[in-house]
């Protein structure tokens, strides 16, 4: 059983250009969550999404950056004209299927490390 | 939002020695969990503790929950290179809207042979 993937595993990109990140959950997972963690620092949460549904996006800056995870294919972290700061490693994380107020361990994809130019 | 505070950031230790690293918080966990993170790879769960005094143990490792549910400390006997990595707590913020979580700022452990 595949753990959570994430590609690319690297991203390069200049300032002003727009970074596509994707997401496939474990096999049986349908909640996934996005988090940025910048160099030396924890990891801070960004998105939380269900299929087809954005259900917590407090944690998502209001301009450049998107999130998607479609019926089909994986989940897409855009960020529309990257800067600098944008430097980060993207890690996203999935869940099972639950309701309520279940515990469900969150398991994490090896990241994608973007470095702004 | 609750800030988990982590101390000390870095560690640095020969092979065999001991070492604690601590979690610490303003208001009470719901539930508090440890993980570890390699570099190039993201944070895989070591445990979770949820009770109040709660201890678990993990081979050489030994967590613990603080009464009060506000502090946590993660104890390594007899330090091996592969335990080398970033340790990060992270509180589970439960509800209907998911289980995102609160991630500290990390330890980052450094085991010499």
């Amino acid at each position: 059983n595949a753990g959570v993937m994430q590609n690319p595993r690297h991203l390069v990109r200049r300032r002003g250009q727009e970074a596509r990140l994707r997401c496939s959950p474990m096999k049986g997972h349908s909640h996934v969550y996005w988090y940025r963690q910048l160099p030396e620092e924890g990891l801070k949460f960004m998105v939380y999404l269900q299929k087809e549904n954005i259900i917590d996006e407090s944690g998502m800056p209001k301009e450049r950056f998107s999130a998607e995870f479609p019926k089909e294919g994986p989940s897409i972290l855009r960020i529309q004209q990257v800067v600098r700061g944008d430097s980060a490693a993207y890690f996203c994380a999935s869940s099972p299927q639950s309701g309520g107020f279940s515990y469900n361990e969150q398991f994490f994809g090896p990241g994608t490390r973007l470095t702004v130019l | 939002t609750q800030l988990l505070e982590q101390s000390p950031q870095f560690l640095s230790i020969q092979e065999g020695e001991n070492l604690t690293v601590y979690c610490n918080s303003s208001s009470v966990f719901s539930s508090l969990q440890w993980y570890r993170q390699e570099p190039g790879e993201g944070p895989v769960l070591l445990v979770t503790v949820v009770t109040g005094g709660e201890v678990k143990k993990l081979k050489r490792l030994t967590f613990q929950f603080g009464d009060a549910r506000k502090d946590s400390s993660l104890h390594i006997t007899a330090a091996q290179p592969g335990d080398t990595g970033l340790y990060l707590c992270a509180e589970r913020e439960a509800g209907a809207a998911g289980n995102k979580l609160t991630f500290g700022g990390g330890t980052r452990v450094l085991v010499k042979p």
